[in-house]
């Protein structure tokens, strides 16, 4: 039972327009929320995150939003970049208070979308 | 200031056999987590280790265990090698308690495969 879905395995985007990148989630306790990129043959990196008492979080050429009541999220990317190109994950956690105590959080993934930016 | 950091990057083995996995966490963090990406997914949770104990786990069978070290540095032990534990393995260190609502952060993961 996948909690957290990107149904978009890839996304072709022309360099300088939006990308946009879709995620889903299950869970309604998840109450924070991440969006990781990967290339090959590296970890994921930290891009942005969003708690569940927000609706929108910027950074720079990132924004996620968050619809609480549609169980979505999405990540907008303007202007793209070819070096914006990789694999993006979105992730959601639990507050660990709610799990156990002097835990920190776990992150359940989703299964990923490639983004390729055309020059 | 280092970042996460996993050895080794690469590994191989034939099934039966037993591996360790070994991952010093940032700089200042205190939790280690391990996930396992098979090719084409997304990251799993393995197990977390705060205060040397294993305090989350993930629906992986008892053949994963872990430890953790009072410089907070994490081994990760498989046993009993099965073909399907083929994959990338990630660790990512945070913080734990109040402080846990800031990014887990990765290094660049051990890639285990199984011949």
């Amino acid at each position: 039972d996948q909690q957290v879905k990107q149904n978009s395995p890839s996304l072709s985007v022309q360099e300088g327009r939006i990308s946009i990148l879709n995620c889903d989630y299950t869970n309604s306790m998840f109450d924070y929320f991440l969006w990781y990129k990967k290339y090959p043959a590296e970890g994921p990196t930290f891009l942005i995150s969003i708690s569940s008492i927000k609706d929108k979080n910027e950074d720079g050429r990132f924004t996620v939003f968050l619809n609480k009541s549609a169980k979505h999220l999405s990540l907008h990317i303007v202007p793209s970049q070819p070096g914006d190109s990789a694999v993006y994950f979105c992730a959601a956690s639990v507050d660990p208070r709610k799990i156990s105590s002097g835990s920190a959080r776990q992150l359940t993934f989703g299964s990923g979308t490639q983004l390729t930016v055309l020059p | 200031d280092a970042g996460v950091t996993q050895s080794p990057t690469h590994l191989i083995k034939t099934r039966g056999q037993q591996v360790t996995l070994r991952c010093s966490p940032k700089s200042g963090h205190d939790t280690v987590s391990w996930y396992q990406q098979a090719l084409g997914q997304g990251p799993q949770f393995i197990f977390q280790y705060y205060e040397e104990e294993e305090r989350q786990r993930g629906n992986f069978p008892d053949r994963f265990s872990g430890h953790q070290f009072p410089n907070y540095s994490s081994e990760l032990n498989v046993n009993a090698l099965l073909l399907g534990d083929s994959a990338l393995y990630l660790c990512a260190s945070s913080l734990a308690g109040p402080r846990s609502n800031q990014p887990q952060h990765f290094g660049d993961g051990t890639r285990l495969s199984i011949l």
